[in-house]
């Protein structure tokens, strides 16, 4: 899918655990962005980082967390205060606003399920 | 919160028909962008349409834009089965925040 690599593609989870999703380009984009998607809805967004080194809450942020070490990379973390974590999280990169490159491109996505 | 919002949330059409799906949303933007998604897969751009900009042409896809209404269309001519998608508006600031509606469920009918 364009250049991002989301693993695993499917994750079972017990109640309790922190999960790492992960999200790998070579893109060389410097926004990338982590949304959420429950059955039959839009897309939410948890976060997104314009930088390496600085990210910035979306709207449902509560109950995850994530780092931005290296441009390449953006991995989500869901940990045990994240209420109902069941949902199908998506990936996305695109170049900045301001360098014009303003499309998203989807990794393929992640499913986690909490048994 | 969410900042578009599409209209209809489904919509069944016969093969080669025009659908025609709408979105609104809340506040100022610099762009809104159509995407596609398949069941279980990750969405496609389809079409940006810049704030300046009223209508926009891609193939058989059309998109409006009327910001005095905070609203945007986009229609797809001459529908085929390989339409049946979900298909989501965004809209993007310039803190490069994107936000995506809940999206509409295009079926085509054979």
């Amino acid at each position: 899918d364009g250049g991002i690599t989301q693993s695993p593609k499917y994750l079972f989870r017990k109640e309790g655990q922190n999960v790492t999703l992960s999200c790998e380009q070579n893109l060389n984009h410097d926004a990338m962005y982590w949304y959420r998607q429950d059955p039959g809805q839009g897309l939410r967004l948890i976060y997104y980082s314009q930088i390496v080194n600085d990210f910035q809450k979306g709207d449902i942020a509560e109950g995850y967390s994530v780092s931005r070490e290296k441009k390449e990379s953006f991995p989500l973390t869901v940990t045990s205060a994240q209420k109902n974590p069941t949902a199908f999280y998506l990936c996305a990169t695109s170049g900045t606003y301001s360098s014009g490159a303003n499309v998203l491109t989807f990794g393929a996505g992640s499913r986690l399920t909490v048994l | 919160s969410q900042q578009g919002e599409e209209d209809p949330q489904a919509l069944s059409i016969q093969e080669g028909e025009n659908a025609t799906m709408n979105c609104s949303y809340k506040t100022s933007i610099n762009n809104l962008q159509w995407y596609r998604q398949n069941s279980g897969r990750g969405l496609v751009h389809l079409i940006l349409i810049r704030s300046n900009e009223r209508e926009k042409h891609s193939g058989r896809l059309r998109v409006t834009l009327d910001t005095s209404k905070k609203s945007s269309s986009l229609l797809i001519t001459a529908s085929r089965a390989a339409d049946t998608a979900s298909y989501f508006c965004a809209t993007r600031n310039r803190d490069d925040k994107i936000i995506f509606g809940k999206g509409t469920r295009l079926h085509i009918l054979p």
